[in-house]
């Protein structure tokens, strides 16, 4: 079955650069979630959408932004990155009103920035 | 405020031992529990939702319990592919899903 692929895999940029990443959820999926966990954290909430739209946000700094297209993949941008913007940023996805919207995650993109 | 907490933070099990991780949840307008596994540098891999106390539900060696304020993760005779991080998370009925994890539980079976 089709998963959430999301890319690059790995990525290292230098402080105050720019990254680009991409999620392709699963096909038929509405919604899309955007997760940063750094090491030996849990994952934090950063912004889903749902059809396109916002849907809602967590701790997303002002420098991070993202979007959803009409293809329904979705890429976070990140901006003048930070020493601490290192972590696993994962990419879900689920079917609102399906059972219980249970978010399926992708491999993730391991950022370093250096 | 929401909070999610895993407990063991570690867990060493010989081969066949059998165990239970617990999560303790404090939230407003739960709607679903969740179970993941996940392994080092990988995403998390979905095991199960639960919605309402009293609920159960297995898969091969897992199988998951709910209360109002606690769920179980019972590991009933391991191995040691079993070994990874266990992560509860509670979904809230905001209208739109977003995922509280609690830190979780990295189990690790000896042979």
């Amino acid at each position: 079955a089709a998963g959430v692929i999301q890319s690059p895999r790995h990525l290292i940029k230098e402080k105050r650069e720019t990254a680009t990443l991409k999620c392709y959820p699963i096909p038929r999926h509405d919604t899309v979630y955007w997760y940063q966990q750094g090491p030996g954290q849990d994952p934090q909430f950063l912004i889903s959408f749902y059809e396109k739209m916002q849907s809602d946000k967590g701790s997303i700094p002002d420098r991070f932004s993202a979007q959803q297209f009409s293809d329904y993949h979705s890429e976070l941008n990140m901006s003048s990155l930070e020493l601490g913007d290192s972590a696993l940023y994962f990419c879900a996805s689920s079917l609102r009103g399906q059972g219980g919207n249970e978010a399926f995650f992708g491999q993730g993109t391991r950022l370093t920035v250096v | 405020e929401d909070q999610v907490t895993q407990s063991p933070e570690a867990l060493r099990l010989q081969e066949g031992e059998s165990s239970s991780l617990n999560c303790s949840y404090t939230v407003s307008g739960l709607r679903g529990l969740f179970w993941y596994r996940q392994d080092p540098g990988k995403g998390p891999e979905f095991l199960f939702t639960l919605y309402s106390a009293g609920e159960e539900k297995e898969k091969e060696r897992l199988k998951a319990t709910l209360t109002k304020k606690e769920s179980f993760l019972h590991i009933t005779a391991p191995k040691p592919e079993d070994s990874a991080t266990y992560l509860c998370a509670v979904g809230k009925d905001t209208g739109f899903q977003k995922l509280v994890f609690g830190t979780g539980t990295r189990l690790l079976v000896s042979p």
